[in-house]
């Protein structure tokens, strides 16, 4: 497994707070992903990173931020929470399996905005 | 929007049934996978299928794509209570982005 782990892992916090979400990895992967999971939506992809400050917005981006200053670590940012942010988010990372990318995923942090 | 939609939303069968669940999608793909997840746990990966594929295994588990008809379809042989989960498909299109589908939960009863 790439050594993947995500802090904290449960976290309630007030609405208009700052929260940051951290992703970490020990395996040098270049790709971070961070998703949200909702009843009956599934997974989608709040934002995504191909590298050091390389990154990108996913479908539901609005309202958060990324930061990748060292490989090994993909902070995602909520500016000012909202109890529409009240989710589990999952970090996964993207490594060359030799014939395909694999993804794995982290444990999840589950966010309550109250 | 590149997303999945797996059909059924849910499904029940006994132990020892085979369990089939199907993912159908717009876009073209380079690859669709299948993960699982158990309740209140992350998701892991099943099986990959690229799209010059047309069936793989693995274990119990046989992936279908038909590029076509932009379906694939997971089969489980002879479930057990432990396959009772959800199943997701995922596509990833020709940049590095990996969207999924709404999922499909399965209950197996012992």
């Amino acid at each position: 497994d790439a050594g993947i782990t995500q802090s904290p892992r449960h976290k309630v916090t007030e609405t208009g707070t700052p929260v940051t979400l951290r992703c970490h990895q020990t395996e040098n992967h270049r790709y971070m992903y961070w998703y949200r999971q909702d009843p009956g939506h599934g997974l989608r992809l709040i934002h995504y990173s191909y590298g050091v400050k390389d990154t990108d917005k996913g479908e539901v981006s609005d309202g958060y931020s990324v930061s990748r200053s060292k490989t090994e670590d993909f902070l995602l940012t909520l500016e000012s929470a909202t109890s529409s942010q009240t989710s589990v988010y999952f970090c996964a990372i993207s490594e060359w399996t030799g014939i395909n990318y694999g993804y794995t995923f982290g444990s999840g942090t589950r966010l309550t905005v109250v | 929007s590149q997303q999945g939609e797996e059909d059924p939303q849910a499904l029940s069968i006994q132990e020892g049934e085979n369990a089939t669940m199907n993912c159908s999608y717009k876009t073209s793909i380079n690859n669709l996978q299948w993960y699982r997840q158990n309740s209140g746990r992350g998701l892991v990966h099943l099986i990959l299928i690229r799209s010059n594929e047309r069936e793989k295994h693995s274990g119990r588990l046989r992936v279908t794509l038909d590029t076509s008809k932009k379906s694939s379809s997971l089969l489980i042989t002879a479930s057990r209570a432990a396959d009772t989960a959800s199943y997701f498909c995922a596509l990833r299109g020709s940049n590095y982005k990996l969207t999924f589908g709404k999922g499909t939960l399965l209950t197996v009863n012992p």
